[in-house]
């Protein structure tokens, strides 16, 4: 089936640096989505894209989703330890299921 | 406007029972889908209801199926029971079918022995 190739798979970064993952596919979706799972809890969805090339930010998030719709990313500024946790992107294709990628790991250093 | 609520929280059975489990959607929302998470592959897709009609369907065996009462509150059910069905089983809710914003309960963790 459909696959999202999600990158990297895990992060260790020192406090107040930027992070950048993304997602990336060969096939179109036509809405991405990212979200942050904490140990224990459901994934909470963090950003919402509907568009090719729309830029949204939410707080220190910002996400694009790609031109050719088969990619997007998720750049978190000045990261903070709460940060820490698993970002998963999803996209949804035109069967209109959720398709979701296999989770960044961020680690936190403070 | 409280969450998506999913009981029980932790479940053990055994290799050949069944198990059902229930989700409560976020107050208005009428859509509710079902996914299994496990380290090995991931989020995977179950089912969606909406209005009690199941509205799309992930490529699980028939031993899982679900369904959704008038309420809106879904439940799926897995029958004869496999060590590989050990996962955590999420339930999100949207507003309408087919929506791309969906919001996850805590789950249900399974653990079959």
């Amino acid at each position: 089936g459909q696959q999202l190739n999600q990158s990297p798979q895990s992060m260790f970064i020192q406090e107040g640096e930027d992070v950048s993952m993304n997602c990336t596919s060969s096939s179109i979706f036509n809405t991405w989505l990212w979200y942050k799972q904490d140990p224990g809890e459901g994934p909470v969805l963090l950003i919402a894209l509907y568009k090719a090339g729309e830029l949204t930010s939410n707080g220190r998030l910002t996400a694009q989703f790609g031109i050719t719709r088969k990619d997007s990313f998720l750049n978190i500024s000045a990261s903070i330890p709460s940060d820490v946790g698993i970002y998963f992107c999803a996209g949804r294709n035109k069967g209109n299921k959720l398709v979701f990628g296999a989770g960044t790991i961020l680690r936190v250093k403070s | 406007k409280a969450g998506v609520t999913q009981t029980p929280r932790y479940l053990i059975k055994t290799r050949g029972q069944q198990v059902t489990l229930s989700c409560s959607p976020i107050s208005g929302h009428r859509s509710v889908s079902w996914y299994q998470q496990t380290p090995g592959q991931g989020l995977q897709f179950l089912f969606e209801y909406f209005s009690e009609t199941q509205r799309n369907k992930g490529n699980f065996p028939g031993r899982f199926s679900g369904r959704q009462f008038s309420n809106s509150r879904s439940e799926m059910n897995v029958s004869t029971l496999e060590l590989g069905d050990s996962a955590l089983y999420l339930c999100a809710s949207s507003l309408e079918a087919l929506t791309a914003e969906q919001y996850f309960g805590p789950g249900t963790r399974l653990t079959v022995t």
